[in-house]
């Protein structure tokens, strides 16, 4: 089972700066097999990018992702309010299980 | 409108039984795989399990293999749970997979709201 395994824990930022997000794989991925979700509570998890940068229907550009091998990032060019949430990073390979990263709490500074 | 809308979630016994249903409208049922994925209290997202859209292939998580099973008719899909235990207490959603999964699974792009599984005596 690949293990993803995400960076920080907590990222603590102010609205308008820029949000970095880490993603690293116990071993190599494809980055077509790469996605990132975003969660609210109380809400349905919502996908923000797959095939590691392509971004999903009605995503906003600020939203990016990047990366190959064990090494991924999402990053949030200029945050605003609503996008303070968590962040969960996915690989979905044919072969191993579907599996996800353990999740970076995004909250405002 | 693509929607996805779970039921079934319980009060249940550990060792107990239970059957979560997905009720899917707005698409071709067929043409996608479906999964569920579920949220313990406190915790992270943690895939459950996957059917195909042909219902061929299914796909379990490590942590259900052996006690959950996953089927379909026509516009529903089932996660049938025995042998319940307290760590599959969580809220259980479904999502339909961007693909087929006919030749491997993809990124999930439409999530139900959840259904949610208490487990206790």
């Amino acid at each position: 089972e690949i293990v993803l395994t995400q960076s920080p824990g907590t990222l603590s930022l102010s609205p308008g700066e820029r949000a970095t997000l880490s993603c690293r794989a116990s071993q190599s991925v494809s980055s077509i097999y790469l996605a990132w979700y975003q969660k609210k509570p109380g809400q349905a998890p919502r996908l923000l990018i797959y095939g590691g940068s392509s971004r999903a229907t009605g995503v906003p550009d600020r939203f990016s992702g990047s990366g190959s091998g064990t090494d991924f990032t999402l990053t949030i060019s200029r945050l605003e309010p609503e996008d303070f949430a968590v962040y969960y990073c996915q690989q979905y390979g044919s072969s191993p299980p579907i599996t996800f990263g353990q999740g970076t709490r995004l909250e405002i500074k | 409108e693509v929607q996805l809308v779970e039921s079934g979630g319980d009060l249940v016994q550990p060792g107990g039984s239970l059957r979560l249903s997905c009720a899917a409208s707005g698409f071709n049922f067929s043409d996608y795989a479906m999964h569920w994925v579920r949220q313990a209290p406190g915790k992270g997202l943690e895939f459950v399990s996957a059917i195909s859209g042909n219902g061929i292939h299914t796909y379990f998580g490590n942590s259900v293999k052996g006690r959950f099973s996953i089927s379909r008719d026509n516009s529903n899909y089932y996660l049938q749970m025995v042998n319940v235990r307290p760590a599959d207490m969580a809220v259980y959603y479904c999502a339909r997979d961007r693909g087929s999964g006919r030749y491997g699974w993809s990124a999930f792009d439409v999530w139900g709201q959840g259904t949610t599984v208490t487990v206790s005596s």
